[in-house]
């Protein structure tokens, strides 16, 4: 089994909102990572978790908050966001060493008015 | 991170083609990975490679990790037109944590 799973698929939310993406693997892997996906480029690395931990940041605004309560779930919050966050958030998973395949979940789409 | 060429930007071909795109770096790598991304959806992994020259396949899929290891190409035999979306490379530089990709190939098949 290599399914990462994500809720919710499409999100929309006001610049005041606070709300809460939600991924979790169940291949046993202890590296967990947060992805944003704009429109026709690649993904862009936001959080590394490694053993539950955060080992990196990838100079991410305050506004989004990730957390990872065991090691199957990694959730990201978030507060405050603009319309440019906007984008295809993406959550994947892998063995932490540092050459080991990532594996994508399918993705929920953030839409901030 | 260190920036993958990939190549070409997009492809329009006809059902039964192959097809083949590459990926090269300026620095070595220690992994390269193949993903597929249909519109809305998260990538999925089509090939991994792991060593040096190795030419792995997967059905109609066959990629190759580069002997120089700043390389990679995946090649699509008798495409078929659920072939169609972004295929990125992907891959471990040998100094470096985070998982590089190159821009994709967006490609188009008419049956």
């Amino acid at each position: 089994d290599t399914e990462v799973t994500q809720t919710p698929k499409h999100l929309v939310m006001g610049m005041t909102n606070k709300k809460s993406l939600k991924c979790e693997q169940h291949m046993g892997h202890r590296a967990m990572y947060w992805y944003k996906q704009k429109a026709k480029k690649p993904p862009e690395l936001m959080f590394v978790y490694s053993y539950e931990k955060l080992s990196i940041n990838e100079s991410v605004p305050s506004r989004f908050s990730p957390e990872c309560p065991n090691s199957s779930l990694l959730n990201l919050h978030l507060h405050a966001l603009q319309p440019e966050d906007s984008a295809l958030y993406l959550c994947a998973s892998s063995q932490p060493h540092s050459t080991d395949t990532q594996y994508f979940g399918p993705g929920t789409r953030l839409t901030v008015l | 991170g260190q920036q993958l060429n990939q190549s070409p930007q997009s492809m329009f071909i006809q059902e039964g083609e192959d097809v083949s795109m590459n990926c090269t770096s300026s620095s070595i790598f220690n992994t390269w990975l193949w993903y597929k991304q249909d519109p809305g959806e998260g990538p999925v992994l089509l090939i991994a490679l792991y060593k040096a020259g190795e030419l792995t396949s997967n059905g109609r899929l066959t990629a190759q990790f580069g002997i120089t290891r700043k390389d990679s190409f995946l090649n699509i035999s008798a495409s078929i037109p659920s072939d169609v979306g972004i295929y990125f490379c992907a891959g471990y530089p040998n100094s470096g944590y985070a998982l590089n990709f190159g821009k994709g190939t967006s490609l188009l098949v008419t049956p």
